[in-house]
């Protein structure tokens, strides 16, 4: 079947403008994580839904990050007033539900680079 | 403190040999394990998980848990020149619904 699929892959802003990532899980995971990669650092926690709701918001980063989740599916983070520090790659990632065993299974990321 | 320790390498081996990548954390409740590969310009994909203390092996690749240390490996066997890498290791959170991911121990098998 399809994996996760993200959109776009690459995304080259201008500072202060907002930009919207987009993330299509694997069909039938309840679970949908956002992480953010920045230049050779590890990948660092931001968003968590099961289902439609999101349990856990910590790792937003500030209040510019939001994210939302409809009908169970497809994703969007959208980050307002792009700064410069929010250069990084977005990796979306699924699992079949938020349990300990279930293997978060990621897409290809979107590239964001704000000038 | 970080919540998952790697070692950043490069670790370098020569082809045929065995790669061992270690990690430690910090989080003593955290319940289960997962290694990641991570190529260049590449999104992670999983190796392996673990969540029993011992040892789990599948194919060329064996990751060992020992959760009285804290510390967490994975074993490549036979290392390829393909296998060459970012490898990620992450723990699950206990409480929370998220992996922790260490910053990746970059493996090198020459040829």
């Amino acid at each position: 079947g399809a994996g996760v699929s993200q959109s776009p892959s690459n995304k080259v802003t201008e500072k202060g403008k907002d930009v919207e990532l987009r993330c299509d899980p694997i069909s039938g995971h309840t679970a949908l994580y956002w992480y953010r990669q920045s230049l050779g650092q590890g990948l660092e926690f931001l968003i968590y839904f099961q289902g439609n709701s999101a349990p856990d918001k910590s790792g937003l980063p500030s209040d510019r990050f939001s994210a939302e989740r409809t009908g169970g599916s497809v994703s969007t983070l959208t980050i307002q007033r792009t700064q410069q520090e929010d250069s990084a790659v977005y990796l979306c990632a699924s699992s079949p539900s938020s349990g300990s065993l279930d293997t978060q299974y990621f897409g290809p990321g979107t590239r964001l680079t704000v000038l | 403190q970080k919540e998952v320790e790697q070692n950043s390498g490069p670790l370098s081996v020569p082809e045929g040999a065995i790669a061992s990548l270690n990690c430690t954390y910090s989080d003593r409740g955290s319940q289960s394990f997962f290694w990641y590969r991570q190529y260049s310009g590449k999104s992670p994909e999983l190796i392996m998980f673990i969540y029993s203390n011992g040892d789990k092996e599948d194919g060329r690749f064996t990751a060992q848990l020992n959760k009285a240390s804290q510390y967490v490996s994975l074993l490549i066997r036979d290392s390829q020149p393909s296998d060459s890498a970012t490898y990620l290791c992450a723990a699950h959170s206990t409480g929370f619904q998220k992996l922790v991911f260490g910053t990746g121990t970059r493996l090198l098998v020459s040829p």
